[in-house]
């Protein structure tokens, strides 16, 4: 069963750079798809950030303004969100997930537990 | 950019009775495959979302039969045919047609 787990600072100063791992364990991260990243400001809904393919092809969402670099590790087996230049509205809940299949789409059917990251001086 | 319209957001529901989702795509999600590129997720309080819904009717392992999803194109339904009370929280539609992906608003189910 794949586990996925975040970690990184709970805390980031305004204007800097946001960097968070999802760790994860009981399979290799190349043997699934897409690995996303999900954010969730605190009260708000669910906002998707970008994905990178197994292939390391990256997709990411415009909103975030070229800020979001995303990357995988294969040899510790986890991968790993970078977001620039960030402010308070950066502060949410970060969860990473996963997307299987490389034939048909199956949805992101693997979730870490979130981490908080509060951007605050 | 795909927009997703999820009405309502929020529904209280009586355990026991049915409760209906709709999710509304600005554009098509249909391939050319013949799969509707959409999902349905529930996060309950204090989770991760789960996925329940996947290419548009599939449900995903473990997901109880009383959730089905039905629809093509542009208009979509998430049907619980009997409410329990563990299905509390906020449930999400997704577009995965391509890139960026996005989430609905999202609807709370609440326990009348």
């Amino acid at each position: 069963q794949v586990q996925l787990q975040e970690s990184g600072p709970g805390l980031v100063k305004p204007s800097g750079t946001l960097s968070l791992t999802c760790d994860v364990s009981g399979g290799s991260i190349s043997n699934s798809n897409w690995w996303c990243w999900v954010r969730q400001p605190p009260g708000k809904g669910l906002e998707w950030i970008g994905e990178i393919y197994h292939s390391g092809s990256t997709n990411y969402n415009p909103s975030l303004k070229s800020r979001a670099i995303i990357s995988v590790d294969k040899s510790k087996n986890q991968f790993s969100l970078k977001l620039t230049s960030v402010t308070a509205a950066d502060t949410a809940v970060y969860f990473c997930a996963r997307e299987a299949d490389f034939d048909l789409w199956s949805g992101y059917d693997n979730w870490g537990q979130g981490t908080l990251v509060i951007v605050s001086s | 950019d795909i927009v997703l319209t999820q009405s309502p957001l929020s529904l209280p529901v009586t355990p026991g009775e049915p409760a209906s989702i709709s999710c509304r795509s600005s554009q098509s999600l249909l391939f050319r495959n013949g799969y509707n590129y959409l999902d349905w997720y529930l996060q309950k309080p204090g989770q991760s979302p789960q996925l329940l819904i996947y290419l548009g009717s599939k449900r995903a392992s473990g997901v109880p039969d009383r959730f089905s999803a039905s629809g093509s194109g542009t208009d979509f339904t998430l049907k619980i045919s009997r409410v329990e009370a563990e299905d509390v929280g906020i449930y999400y539609c997704m577009q995965v047609l391509q890139p960026p992906r996005a989430f609905g608003q999202g609807t709370k189910v609440e326990i009348k």
